[in-house]
């Protein structure tokens, strides 16, 4: 089956400091994987849809200049939070784009990313 | 926009009780899907449905597309401490379309 990882599992960071969150599809090519943010005890947020090779496309209200994604190959999108702050602190969650099933494009989801910042 | 109204937000049941759940939209969307995300984890898939009255089930899981295509249910028999999670309702209008998710309906089971 499709497997998405995530890396690190777990980050804990300081103030004012930068956070790479990796996600990759590990046997298949993507090329649109999305980032998700859940708050404890919240829904999925969609903050942003990565494209591979071109630019992401940002929901209305994320800041793309705090969250920046890079698509850089078909198996690799990362995201990384700048200037980390404790309101920053969420779960992080990612998804791949598989093949065309039918009436829709499946999404398989990565185990996420605790990012918790001091 | 597109949203999804799923209900109940959470529930508190006993081992052993069957359990429902819901979505609803004002939109009509043409696929509907049910995720389960364990703690910690990512959701996971259980169930697609494509097709208006269309009636799968996954083991003791069983979710129906409404015939109105705007609305759908998932329903749990025979809980187990497993189920314990968190039960997303999503929908899709076309292929190409971005998937929408409701709220989700956090599942606890008393011991």
């Amino acid at each position: 089956g499709a497997v998405v990882s995530q890396h690190p599992s777990r980050v804990i960071c300081k103030s004012g400091t930068s956070v790479k969150i990796e996600c990759r599809s590990l046997d298949f090519q993507a090329t649109t994987m999305f980032w998700y943010r859940q708050f404890p005890k919240k829904s999925l947020m969609l903050m942003a849809t990565s494209n591979e090779g071109s630019k992401a496309t940002y929901e209305q209200g994320v800041e793309k200049d705090k969250f920046l994604i890079n698509h850089a190959s078909l198996t690799l999108s990362t995201l990384t939070v700048t200037s980390a702050h404790p309101e920053d602190s969420s779960f992080y969650i990612c998804s791949a784009e598989g093949l065309a099933v039918r009436s829709y494009n499946e999404q398989f989801f990565g185990p996420g990313t605790r990012l918790t910042v001091l | 926009g597109q949203q999804l109204n799923q209900s109940p937000q959470s529930m508190f049941i006993q081992e052993g009780e069957d359990v429902s759940m819901n979505c609803t939209s004002s939109s009509i969307f043409n696929t509907w899907l049910w995720y389960k995300q364990d703690p910690g984890e990512g959701p996971v898939l259980l169930i697609a449905l494509y097709k208006a009255g269309e009636l799968t089930s996954n083991g003791r899981l069983t979710a129906q597309f409404g015939i109105t295509r705007k609305d759908s249910f998932l329903n749990i028999s025979a809980s187990i401490p497993s189920d314990v999670g968190i039960y997303f309702c999503a929908g899709v209008m076309n292929r190409d379309d971005k998937i929408i998710f409701g709220k989700g309906t956090r599942l606890h089971i008393l011991p």
